[in-house]
């Protein structure tokens, strides 16, 4: 079935820019999200990527997908302390069921 | 905007009790999935149903049964509870109109703590 990798933590200074990585197996995954979770919170769709394109901006952030070597990044530009939480990658698969990765815990020091 | 409801959003239980979980959609969203989320682990795929028919699962034990009734909400049965069953339960429903974005949209979650 579908492996998604992420590192598990990141930790960046105020105002730099932030950079998730994420790998994953199945290579006919159509979208590919990001989704943010803050501690006891829900999941927060942050932005996706459709699986023909290799990049997207949405205002801070800048997805890259590299599909041939089946890497996903997430830049967040300017990072905020409230930019602090957990980022899951998260291809869909076929019938739309996401597979998500470990989760990156990004900590953001004033 | 309307948004998926999850009740209830906290619910405590003994061992070998049985709870369910009640997920309402996002008004015209056809599909349901359900997810669970253990301490400090990534959301696992439990079950899916379109049109009130399962269309597909992932690691939901015997135990859980689901399903999805006539206006759309779906309700996450489970029996026999265990420790490990203690997790933050999602669900998140989408549209399957081709015309759309098939993003799934996620509730609160439940979190269910078994004693």
């Amino acid at each position: 079935g579908e492996d998604v990798e992420q590192s598990l933590f990141l930790s960046v200074r105020e105002g730099d820019s932030s950079v998730i990585n994420c790998t994953y197996t199945d290579s006919s995954s159509t979208y590919l999200y990001w989704y943010k979770q803050e501690p006891g919170a829900g999941l927060q769709l942050l932005t996706y990527i459709f699986s023909n394109m290799d990049m997207k901006q949405d205002q801070r952030l800048t997805v890259l997908l590299n599909k041939k070597d089946k890497h996903l990044s997430l830049r967040i530009a300017d990072t905020q302390t409230g930019d602090s939480a957990i980022y899951f990658c998260a291809p869909s698969t076929w019938g739309g069921k996401l597979i998500f990765g470990q989760g990156t815990e990004l900590s953001v020091k004033p | 905007a309307a948004g998926v409801i999850q009740s209830p959003r906290h619910l405590i239980k003994e061992k070998r009790e049985t709870a369910t979980l009640k997920c309402y959609p996002i008004p015209r969203h056809d599909t349901v999935y359900w997810y669970q989320q253990g301490p400090g682990q990534d959301p696992q795929f439990l079950i899916s149903f379109y049109e009130k028919m399962q269309s597909d699962k992932g690691s939901i034990p015997d135990r859980f049964s689901a399903q999805q009734f006539s206006d759309y909400h779906s309700e996450l049965n489970m029996s026999s509870l265990e420790l490990g069953d203690s997790a933050l339960y999602f669900c998140a429903s989408r549209s399957f109109d081709r015309s759309s974005l098939a993003t799934q949209y996620f509730g609160p979650g439940t979190r269910l703590t078994v004693l």
